[in-house]
């Protein structure tokens, strides 16, 4: 198993461009969540997803879009890049809710200038 | 408001020592509690977890974690560090019952091991 893949590992933007970070799970686990992770404040969950076609909001969604329409994938799109979405971005997954551990990619660094 | 603290950004500690981070928590009911830790350019790894019984939690890496509920805290500790433990640690919760496994992290505290 590979467990849970995120592409690119870096990647540098101009603002107002546009672009899709990616993310892949090979466990079969119904839950995915992105977080972005900023210095002195943790990880901060942006976006969730416990199925197939069903997404929510997390507590920093503005600026980000996602959907599911497959288990495995679970891609984050930035529609406008802005400065203040610099980050590191993580993508994990968990077979369900109720507390699971939560598998965690490797992270994309983005920088947008 | 609910929050998760963790009052140490930064520890130095000698190799051989032992060590203890802090974490307090803020939420109405006894949240899921968990350590992960993220080793320099690398994802969040989990160290351990507790939802209920025994308040002493023993995870990998021979970390291990106490949990109180009348401090609300979950305090991660290891007798004797190794250089490997040199890593950024956090605290996270899940509240019970909420809608998916959303976690909620503290800041994090990096550690940083002397020889």
């Amino acid at each position: 198993n590979a467990g849970v893949t995120q592409t690119p590992k870096f990647q540098v933007l101009k603002t107002g461009q546009s672009m899709t970070l990616q993310c892949a799970q090979d466990m079969n686990h119904e839950y995915m969540s992105w977080y972005r992770q900023d210095p002195g404040m943790g990880l901060r969950l942006i976006h969730y997803s416990v199925g197939a076609g069903i997404t929510d909001q997390g507590e920093v969604p503005n600026g980000y879009n996602v959907s599911r329409s497959t288990t495995e994938d679970f891609p984050l799109r930035l529609l406008s890049a802005a400065p203040s979405q610099t980050s590191v971005y993580f993508c994990a997954s968990s077979p369900s809710g109720g507390g699971d551990e939560q598998f965690f990619g490797p992270g994309t660094r983005l920088t947008v200038l | 408001a609910q929050s998760v603290t963790q009052p140490d950004i930064h520890i130095t500690v000698s190799e051989g020592a032992s060590l203890e981070l802090r974490c307090n928590y803020s939420y109405g009911a006894t949240p899921y509690l968990f350590w992960y830790v993220q080793s320099p350019g690398q994802g969040l790894q989990l160290l351990l977890k507790y939802f209920s019984g025994d308040t002493l939690v023993q995870g990998i890496k021979g970390f291990e974690a106490e949990f109180k509920r009348s401090q609300s805290s979950f305090n991660l500790r290891k007798p004797s560090v190794h250089w490997s433990d040199a890593a950024e640690y956090f605290c996270a919760v899940v509240p019970w019952g909420a809608a998916g496994n959303k976690l909620t992290f503290g800041g994090g505290t990096r550690v940083l091991v002397k020889p």
